[in-house]
């Protein structure tokens, strides 16, 4: 499916590094997600956007600052991360944001390792 | 938010019909359940969704008894290529956008 992608794939950076994630929908949708998924956890929802507008911030550390300049895009830029933030970091999307009956259609993911 | 209760894990073998139940015993009058699976560092793909009673698609059944405070996902004839997690969710359109994933079912099909 290509409805939702994800660049890169695979990312390792060291802990003074920046560097960016990117998710592009070409579904038309209105809102956008990142999930961050640990190793043996459940997913955790990191932030919304609806409309281009940041609806939920779920206490994420600000070494992870999201962006979305219009509803096909969104980036997650990252700096100065520790290594247990290594993770899968997953990029959705849904039509309206209508909370939790709005199906989310996910991204491949990004495999981030922090060294 | 509805907390729901998934066993672990379950096997099976080829061509079986998979019966994975869950648990939404405080579940809201306007939750919705939900059900997604995920492969292996792939994101979680939306299966099935319903209110009451049964609901059918091209890869699955959603069985809601009356009292909606249990559901069951049926996957007819399972392959090695349903080997994935199944997460059931449950929500309300206006409850906010947090998707609850929990721990899901780890389902493994073997030959």
């Amino acid at each position: 499916e290509t409805g939702v992608t994800q660049t890169p794939r695979h990312l390792v950076m060291g802990m003074t590094n920046k560097k960016s994630l990117k998710c592009e929908q070409h579904l038309g949708h209105n809102a956008m997600y990142w999930y961050k998924q640990s190793a043996k956890k459940p997913l955790e929802l990191m932030f919304v956007y609806s409309l281009e507008e940041r609806v939920e911030n779920n206490s994420v550390p600000s070494r992870f600052s999201p962006e979305c300049p219009n509803s096909s895009h969104l980036f997650l830029h990252l700096h100065t991360l520790q290594p247990e933030d290594s993770a899968l970091y997953l990029c959705a999307s849904s039509q309206e944001g209508r909370g939790r009956t709005d199906t989310q259609y996910f991204g491949p993911g990004t495999r981030l390792t922090v060294l | 938010l509805a907390k729901t209760t998934q066993p672990i894990s379950m096997d099976s073998y080829e061509g079986q019909e998979v019966n994975i139940t869950c648990s939404h015993n405080n579940i809201a009058t306007n939750d919705y359940i939900t059900w997604y699976q995920q492969f292996p560092s792939q994101g979680p793909r939306f299966i099935i969704q319903g209110y009451k009673t049964k609901v059918t698609n091209e890869v699955a059944s959603l069985f809601i008894p009356a009292d909606r405070k249990s559901s069951t996902l049926s996957l007819p004839r399972v392959s090695l290529s349903d080997t994935a997690v199944y997460y059931c969710l449950v929500g309300a359109s206006n409850s906010g956008y947090a998707l609850n994933f929990g721990k899901g079912t780890s389902l493994l099909v073997t030959p």
